[in-house]
């Protein structure tokens, strides 16, 4: 079945503890993306992917990292996470980087800092 | 950058009836699209309309782009329980509206709708 998949789905963390959530498409997809939706404010782009090892900021990168060494996967990273990121994120991919393409979404991971 | 924003911010029908939602934008777009998200789960995608276009179908339901005016809207006719959902407009632009080339995909806020048996 194709889809992306995201881990974990639900995280609970203190302040500065570094967390990584995995993204993973099987979808054979060049395009990857993460977004952060937060109420009344709908999707934000965190970051992007064109293809393996080409990555590049959305709207709101500070505070997160990325990285593609696989076609598949693209992990987020919050280094030192605050809790102005507790959040509901979504990982994303397409076959290609321009915006007439369909995006799939993976299911979300619920992140709560405190 | 928020460039669709959903019109009613929620929505409330019986089941049976029509729901309209609209997306209104600022810049010029190549595309339009409306998604579907269920409560706290992904987004799904629901279709595309391009900015030569007018209407488009797909089952039960119905969008329309009004370029000139800058707005979209969402019909779903026959609405089920099952509708229930929030749905977001994203507007895609022409690659020279940003820098580097990449053509962003930019969502709005969302519509909730409640369909009540």
């Amino acid at each position: 079945e194709a889809q992306v998949t995201q881990n974990p789905r639900y995280l609970i963390t203190v302040t500065g503890k570094k967390l990584t959530v995995t993204c993973s498409q099987n979808m054979n997809h060049e395009y990857m993306s993460w977004y952060r939706q937060d109420p009344g404010l709908g999707l934000r782009q965190i970051y992007y992917s064109m293809n393996v090892e080409v990555t590049d900021k959305g709207d709101v990168p500070e505070g997160y990292k990325v990285s593609r060494k696989e076609k598949r996967n693209f992990p987020l990273i919050l280094e030192s996470p605050s809790p102005n990121q507790t959040s509901l994120y979504f990982c994303a991919s397409s076959v290609g980087g321009h915006n007439s393409y369909e995006q799939y979404f993976g299911p979300g991971t619920r992140l709560t800092v405190t | 950058s928020q460039q669709g924003e959903e019109d009613p911010q929620a929505l409330s029908i019986q089941e049976g009836e029509n729901a309209t939602m609209n997306c209104s934008y600022k810049t010029s777009i190549n595309n339009l699209q409306w998604y579907r998200q269920n409560s706290g789960r992904g987004l799904v995608h629901l279709i595309l309309i391009r900015s030569n276009e007018r209407e488009k179908h797909s089952g039960r339901l119905r969008v329309t782009l009004d370029t000139s005016k800058k707005s979209s809207s969402l019909l779903i006719t026959a609405s089920r329980a099952a509708d229930t959902a929030s749905y977001f407009c994203a507007t895609g632009s022409p690659s020279f509206m940003f820098s580097g080339g990449y053509n962003k995909l930019i969502f709005g806020a969302g519509t909730r709708l409640a369909v009540h048996p």
